[in-house]
């Protein structure tokens, strides 16, 4: 069974807090993705990336930063946080010959005060 | 653009009845989209439901189903009797995984399902 991980589940912050979310698969999947969900707007994709050192933007990206350091490691940087952050982020994953079958992790909680 | 409009955010249906929730697509760049729907259960990840990569083909998984209808673009997910253990989120999503690096997937709002006993 495919495996993703993610860290911290729950995390608060004040607004300008630095935060960063982890995510590990170990599935030997070539892509990893970082979405946020919120009431109203869905799951919406902040950053990809299809390997280790590659970086894709998606299509809410503003004031997040991600490094995908191994093949395994995909992480969500937050330098300078929000209230308007404050979100669900789910971390996903799948192998590049996969036809849509993501493995998602069970999602990291953030809230910014 | 390339979108998924699922028009219910939230539909209660009582244990054993049938169900349907609606979803439509729009895409100006993806040839062949992939259609999938996804459920996501209390305190859990999402999970691939079922998936249908080509037009007029039809999905089944866990008694539900959805049929890729090219011309009217749609993907409406269906069940025959529903149970309380089908309370969930279910997502529409749209797909371009066939070609590049640019692999993706676009998601709807979401729906949320309530299965009254």
């Amino acid at each position: 069974e495919a495996a993703v991980t993610q860290s911290p589940r729950n995390k608060v912050t004040v607004t300008g807090g630095n935060v960063t979310l982890s995510c590990r698969q170990t599935n030997s999947h070539n892509y990893m993705y970082w979405y946020r969900q919120d009431t109203g707007h869905g799951l919406r994709l902040i950053h990809y990336s299809y390997g280790a050192g590659n970086l894709q933007i998606g299509d809410v990206p503003d004031g997040y930063k991600a490094t995908r350091t191994t093949q395994e490691d995909f992480f969500l940087l937050l330098e300078l946080a929000s209230p308007s952050q404050t979100s669900l982020y789910f971390c996903a994953s799948i192998r590049r010959a996969n036809t849509g079958q993501l493995y998602f992790g069970e999602g990291s909680k953030l809230t910014v005060l | 653009g390339d979108s998924v409009t699922q028009t219910e955010g939230q539909v209660t249906v009582s244990e054993s009845k049938s169900l349907i929730i609606n979803c439509t697509y729009s895409t100006t760049s993806i040839a062949y989209p992939n259609l999938f729907w996804y459920v996501r259960y209390p305190g859990e990840g999402l999970q691939l439901l079922l998936k249908v990569i080509t037009a007029g083909q039809k999905g089944s998984s866990r008694g539900f189903e959805a049929t890729y209808n090219k011309e009217t673009t749609s993907f409406h997910l269906q069940k025959a009797s529903v149970q309380e253990s089908d309370s969930a989120v279910y997502y529409c999503a749209l797909g371009d995984l066939g070609t590049g690096n640019t692999r993706k997937l676009i998601f709807g709002l979401g729906t949320t399902l309530q299965v009254q006993p």
